[in-house]
C-alpha cells in the first residue's frame, strides 16, 4: 500500500536553532514529494516539492528537504527557526506524479522564543 | 483574490439531509481535485477532474457522494443522507498541466449533528 510516514506528532526547538521534521513514504516508482504548511483558520500552503535532480531542494520561507532513495525519506529542514514557523506541516507524495497526493498525518512544529 | 475559493466555510446540517459545497479554481488550472480532512489527520483524497472529466474516484466516495465540475471551471460536491460521520473538513485544489503542485483553497467545514 502507498502511504507516507510522519513519525512525530510534535517537534519543539528553540528559535534560532535548526530544525527537522522527517517524512517516510513508501510508493511503488519514482514518486514526487511535497511539503505543505497549514496555518491556523489557513488553508494548506505549497512550501517546496522534489521531482528529479538535486537530492537538496530550496523552497519558501527558507525551508529545503533532502530527498534520499535509499532511506525512502524527504526530511523538511531549516537552518534557523523562527517563532513564525510554528504551524501544523504535512509530507506528501503523489505516486504518479500527476493526480490524487497522499498526505502523512502532519507534524505540529512550535519555535519557542 | 486569485486563489482556490470555496463556499460555503462553513455548514452545520441536521442527519439525514444534502448537502452541496462549491469550489472555483485558480482560473487556467484544469485539474480540480477534493479532499476530506479529519481533525489530527491529513488530507484524504476523494476525487479529480481534468477539465470536466471526473478520472479518479476513490473508494471514500461512497454512493452518497457525487462530483460534478460541468464546464470545466467550478465544481460542486454533494453529500446526500448526511452521517455523523460526514462531518470534516472539504478541501478543494487545482493544479495546472505540467505544474505538479496543487494549490488548496480555505476548506468548507461540515458539522453533522
Amino acid at each position: 500500500a502507498q502511504s507516507v510516514a510522519q513519525p512525530e506528532d510534535q517537534v519543539n526547538v528553540a528559535e534560532g536553532n535548526p530544525l527537522t521534521v522527517k517524512c517516510t513514504y513508501s510508493v511503488s516508482g519514482n514518486p514526487y514529494l511535497f511539503w505543505y504548511v497549514q496555518y491556523p483558520n489557513r488553508g494548506l500552503q505549497f512550501l517546496l516539492k522534489y521531482i528529479t535532480g538535486d537530492n537538496l531542494v530550496k523552497g519558501s520561507y527558507g525551508f529545503e528537504a533532502e530527498f534520499n532513495k535509499s532511506q525512502t525519506s524527504f526530511h523538511l529542514k531549516k537552518p534557523s527557526a523562527l517563532v513564525s514557523d510554528s504551524a501544523l506541516y504535512f509530507c506528501a507524495v503523489s505516486p504518479g506524479g500527476y493526480n490524487k497526493l497522499i498526505f502523512g498525518a502532519g507534524t505540529r512544529l512550535a519555535v519557542h522564543p | 483574490d486569485t486563489g482556490v475559493s470555496q463556499n460555503p466555510r462553513h455548514k452545520i446540517t441536521k442527519r439525514g439531509q444534502n448537502v452541496t459545497f462549491r469550489c472555483d479554481p485558480i482560473s487556467e488550472h484544469n485539474r480540480l481535485y477534493w479532499y476530506r480532512q479529519t481533525l489530527g489527520q491529513g488530507p484524504e483524497f476523494l476525487t479529480y477532474f481534468q477539465n470536466e472529466a471526473q478520472l479518479e474516484k476513490s473508494r471514500l466516495l461512497s454512493d452518497r457522494f457525487s462530483a460534478e465540475r460541468p464546464k470545466g471551471s467550478f465544481s460542486t460536491l454533494e453529500i446526500q443522507r448526511t452521517e455523523q460521520g460526514d462531518s470534516a473538513m472539504y478541501l478543494c485544489a487545482s493544479s495546472l498541466d505540467g505544474i505538479n503542485e496543487q494549490f488548496f483553497g480555505p476548506g468548507t467545514r461540515l458539522t453533522v449533528l
